[in-house]
């Protein structure tokens, strides 16, 4: 059993195109998480959604919207692709989040979708 | 600005030997930091973590000490294993920040057989 799966596992479009990733976990888990891993290797938090609730949203731009329609799945629309969008983008999930001070919850990640925007 | 630094993008060990990975970081607030583990083509799998009132916490072949004063942590991995030959991630995290995870740049180990 897959605990946090993506799809799709890769992703090959055109500049300007709009796509979507779905990310779903069965876990049970309270909180799901976005991140990029980009070209130099760097994996950073886009967003972060406890109960279908927004809690972290980074510095990332508004073509970027997530979407959560129930705790199990957390979905990332892109309008309008450009060439930087290119990246690995992680789903991952914890149980609350990290929303009690002084630790976090682990996060299980799944396995990743290749965005390369042509 | 980097606030979680690993400097070395690369270590290779033979099997049987010992792994040291480490891991500096600049923000005092950080409380709570953690390994990751990442084979190609996959998400990042959870390997161990540790508190910052603590400065070592052990996992059968892995351990992790801190040094808080340094701002420096290491993952100890005894014996290395060719199985362990991935890329390892430090992250880190503090309390009030609601799970937001800084990362470094990863470490990739290669064990020798």
């Amino acid at each position: 059993d897959t605990a946090v799966s993506q799809t799709p596992k890769y992703l090959v479009t055109q500049m300007g195109n709009d796509k979507s990733i779905k990310c779903e976990q069965n876990l049970g888990h309270d909180t799901m998480y976005w991140y990029k891993q980009d070209s130099k290797k760097f994996l950073k938090i886009m967003f972060s959604y406890n109960n279908k609730e927004l809690i972290i949203n980074e510095t990332v731009p508004n073509r970027f919207s997530p979407k959560s329609p129930d705790k199990a799945h957390l979905n990332l629309h892109i309008n309008s692709l450009e060439l930087g969008d290119s990246a690995v983008y992680f789903c991952a999930s914890s149980k609350q989040g990290g929303l009690t001070s002084g630790g976090t919850d682990t996060q299980y990640f799944g396995p990743g979708t290749r965005l390369t925007v042509l | 600005d980097q606030q979680v630094k690993q400097n070395s993008p690369s270590l290779s060990v033979q099997e049987g030997r010992i792994s040291i990975l480490n891991c500096d970081y600049t923000n005092s607030m950080f409380d709570y930091f953690l390994w990751y583990k990442k084979y190609p083509a996959e998400g990042p799998t959870f390997l161990i973590s540790i508190s910052s009132i603590k400065d070592k916490n052990e996992d059968g072949r892995f351990t992790v000490f801190l040094n808080k004063s340094a701002k420096h942590l290491s993952l100890h991995i005894v014996p290395s294993q060719p199985g362990d030959s991935a890329v390892y991630f430090c992250a880190a995290n503090y309390g009030g920040s609601q799970g937001n995870l800084i990362f470094g740049k990863g470490t990739k180990l290669s064990v020798k057989p």
